[in-house]
């Protein structure tokens, strides 16, 4: 049973427009939500991250949002770049869990030129 | 990532024939793990590590050991390959005070004929 679940294996986008990538979670004991990229044969990096006393959080083209209350969180990226295409996974982790993450099955994201 | 590396990087196996993945880190951090990557499952946990001879189990940690001997070494054994344990296993390296933020290391994609 997949505590958190990214529903959209893949999307594709026009360059300068926006992507949005989403995530739901099951487990209400996440507190703290993070997004990384992965390129092929290469291992993921770290994105961005929110905790879950806020409700958004902006690092450039990057904002993340979260909805407590819908188990909700996305990724938007303004403007989406050829650049960014990638597998996109979204994680979670629990206070106390020896910092341990669950992730989801990643969304592809292909941005066309 | 200059701070972690996976040997080996690619290894072709037999069923039956034991496995010994390592993972190196040159950052101090304390935190280690083992992650396994397959198509429709994104990244899922097979065991940790919070410090020297200290592991625990994740999430699909059947047929599978580690170990810790040093700060800088975690390993991971198959002691017997199986064809379903054929995927992209990444380690990761985390510490107090990053947010979570693991990084990864660049994979070693196994496949067990």
């Amino acid at each position: 049973d997949q505590q958190v679940k990214q529903n959209s294996p893949s999307l594709s986008v026009q360059e300068g427009r926006i992507s949005i990538l989403n995530c739901d979670y099951t487990n209400s004991m996440f507190d703290y939500f993070l997004w990384y990229k992965k390129y092929p044969a290469e291992g993921p990096t770290f994105l961005i991250s929110i905790s879950s006393i806020k409700d958004k959080n902006e690092d450039g083209r990057f904002t993340v949002f979260l909805n407590k209350s819908a188990k909700h969180l996305s990724l938007h990226i303004v403007p989406s770049q050829p650049g960014d295409s990638a597998v996109y996974f979204c994680a979670a982790s629990e206070s106390g869990s020896a910092r341990q993450l669950t992730f989801g099955s990643g969304t592809q994201l292909t941005v066309l030129p | 990532d200059a701070g972690i590396t996976q040997s080996p990087r690619h290894k072709v196996t037999e069923t039956g024939t034991p496995v010994t993945l390592r993972c190196h880190q040159t950052e101090n951090h304390r935190y280690m793990y083992w992650y396994r990557q397959d198509p429709g499952h994104g990244l899922r946990l097979i065991h940790y590590s919070y410090g020297v001879k200290d592991t625990d189990k994740g999430e699909v940690s059947d047929g599978y050991s580690v170990s810790r001997s040093k700060t800088e070494d975690f390993l991971l054994t198959l002691e017997s390959a199986t064809s379903s344990q054929t995927s992209v296993y990444f380690c990761a390296i985390s510490e107090l005070g990053v947010n979570f933020g693991y990084t990864f290391g660049s994979g070693t994609r196994l496949t067990v004929v």
